[in-house]
């Protein structure tokens, strides 16, 4: 079973367009994660939930929205897409707060090309 | 603020050869230290990591790491590799082991070479 799982795995779209991403994670982790992988592979956090409270959001614009019904599942979607958004969206979760550290546990990433 | 500066964006090697990545950090307080492999159309995965106690760290897959408080490095090294070890290896910094603070580095590119 995969542990934390991404759709679509490639989306390629015009620009101005609306597009979403699904992530569901089956490790009972409570923390859930959005980073961006641009093409010289920087890897820059974009939201955090913890318990689908949002924890982080790190400056990204707010074309941006991610939505978390529950624990398991975050979803990222992106309106009026732009040439800039082409890139990696890796999906993550952890278990968020308490002792000790908890690795991230990545989805296989989905891949964002913007015409 | 914390960074992380991977001294080496691409690292060539044969295979049954050593291998040592190097990473160096900033921080005005105490981090904890991470090191992330990349396999191609994968996402990351914990390699090792140095959180407190012995500087010298074993993960997996045969990599081990040495956090140097006085240098502000935390290098990987392996010493022999194999094919299958070709990947991206990402260092990275937390402040109070959260990962909510992580900060990654740009990245290492490890290609073994038969």
């Amino acid at each position: 079973d995969t542990a934390v799982s991404q759709t679509p795995k490639y989306l390629v779209t015009q620009m101005g367009n609306d597009k979403s991403i699904k992530c569901e994670q089956n490790l009972g982790h409570d923390t859930m994660y959005w980073y961006k992988q641009d093409s010289k592979k920087f890897l820059k956090i974009m939201f955090s939930y913890n318990n689908k409270e949002l924890i982080i959001n790190e400056t990204v614009p707010n074309r941006f929205s991610p939505k978390s019904p529950d624990k398991a599942h975050l979803n990222l979607h992106i309106n009026s897409l732009e040439l800039g958004d082409s890139a990696v969206y890796f999906c993550a979760s952890s278990q968020g707060i308490g002792t000790g550290y908890s690795p991230l546990h990545f989805g296989n990433g989905t891949r964002l090309t913007v015409t | 603020a914390q960074s992380v500066t991977q001294l080496d964006s691409q690292v060539p090697v044969f295979e049954e050869a050593p291998v040592e990545l190097r990473c160096n950090y900033s921080s005005s307080v105490s981090v904890y230290l991470f090191w992330y492999v990349q396999y191609p159309n994968q996402g990351l995965q914990l390699l090792l990591k140095y959180l407190s106690g012995s500087t010298l760290v074993k993960g997996i897959n045969g990599f081990e790491a040495e956090f140097n408080k006085s240098q502000t490095s935390f290098h990987l090294r392996k010493p022999s590799v194999h094919i299958s070890d070709t990947a991206e290896y990402f260092c990275a910094v937390s402040l109070g082991g959260s990962n909510y603070k992580l900060t990654f580095g740009k990245g290492t590119l490890l290609t073994v070479n038969p």
